[in-house]
C-alpha cells in the first residue's frame, strides 16, 4: 500500500525559510496535501495540490512536487514563531487519505 | 459555520473497559472519518462513513472497536474491551462529498485516550 515519509524534526530561525520534504510511493495518488497540527489541536489543512501540478504558491507557501521522483515539499517563507507546529503530508489515491508521521518545526527567535 | 466537535476531549481508563467517543460533523457534510494518532505518528484511517453507510473499515480492528453513524449525522467510536495500545488520540474529520477534487477534510480537536 501507499507509504508517506517525512523527516522528524526541523528547526529553523526566526525570518528565515522552511523547507520540509516528504516523500510517498503511489504514483497513482491524484492529490498532495500539507496538514498543520497544533498542541492539542486537530489538523488544519494548509494546502494540496494535484498530481499534474509541479508548484503552487500562497502567500507564504509554497509546495514543489517532483512526480518522478514522487517527492514534495513545503516551503514557509519568513517563517515565524507561530509557525511551530507538526506539519503533515498525506496522499490521496482514491478516496484515503495516507499520512505520514509528521515533521515537528521549531522556530527559535 | 460550526466545525467538527468531538466529546470526550480527555478520557482515562483501564485496560478491559470499555469507551464511546461521539462526532458531531460540521452540517450537511456527507462523509465522516474516525483516525486513531498514536503518540509520534500520523493519523491512521479507522473507518469511512459516507451518510450512514461504511465505505472503509479495512483497518478497524472489528474484535473491539465498533462504530456506527445513525440517521447519517452524528456517530460514535466505541472500544470494548480496551488494551493498552489503544491509547491514542482518536479524530474526526467529515467532508462534503468523497471523490470530490481537493475534497477538503475538516478535522474535530480529538480525543484523547489513555488505557492503564
Amino acid at each position: 500500500g501507499e507509504d508517506v515519509e517525512q523527516s522528524l524534526f526541523l528547526s529553523v530561525r526566526e525570518g528565515d525559510s522552511s523547507v520540509i520534504n516528504c516523500t510517498y510511493t503511489d504514483s497513482s495518488s491524484t492529490y498532495l496535501y500539507w496538514y498543520k497540527q497544533e498542541p492539542g489541536a486537530g489538523l488544519q489543512l494548509l494546502t494540496y495540490i494535484f498530481s499534474n501540478m509541479d508548484m503552487k504558491q500562497d502567500q507564504r507557501l509554497t509546495v514543489l512536487l517532483n512526480k518522478k521522483d514522487k517527492h514534495l515539499s513545503l516551503r514557509i517563507a519568513d517563517t515565524q514563531t507561530g509557525d511551530s507546529a507538526i506539519y503533515f503530508c498525506a496522499a490521496r489515491g482514491t478516496d484515503k487519505l495516507i499520512f505520514g508521521t509528521g515533521t515537528r518545526l521549531q522556530v527559535f527567535p | 459555520e460550526a466545525g467538527v466537535a468531538q466529546s470526550p476531549r480527555y478520557k482515562i481508563i483501564e485496560k478491559r473497559q470499555s469507551v464511546a467517543f461521539w462526532c458531531n460533523p460540521i452540517s450537511g457534510h456527507a462523509t465522516l472519518y474516525w483516525y486513531q494518532q498514536i503518540l509520534g505518528q500520523g493519523p491512521k484511517l479507522l473507518i469511512q462513513f459516507q451518510n450512514n453507510g461504511v465505505v472503509d473499515d479495512s483497518q478497524l480492528p472489528k474484535d473491539r472497536f465498533s462504530a456506527e453513524r445513525l440517521k447519517g449525522v452524528d456517530s460514535t467510536l466505541k472500544i470494548q474491551p480496551a488494551k493498552l495500545e489503544d491509547s491514542a488520540v482518536y479524530l474526526c474529520a467529515s467532508s462534503p462529498l468523497a471523490g470530490a477534487p481537493g475534497n477538503e477534510q475538516f478535522f474535530g480537536p480529538g480525543t484523547r485516550l489513555t488505557v492503564l
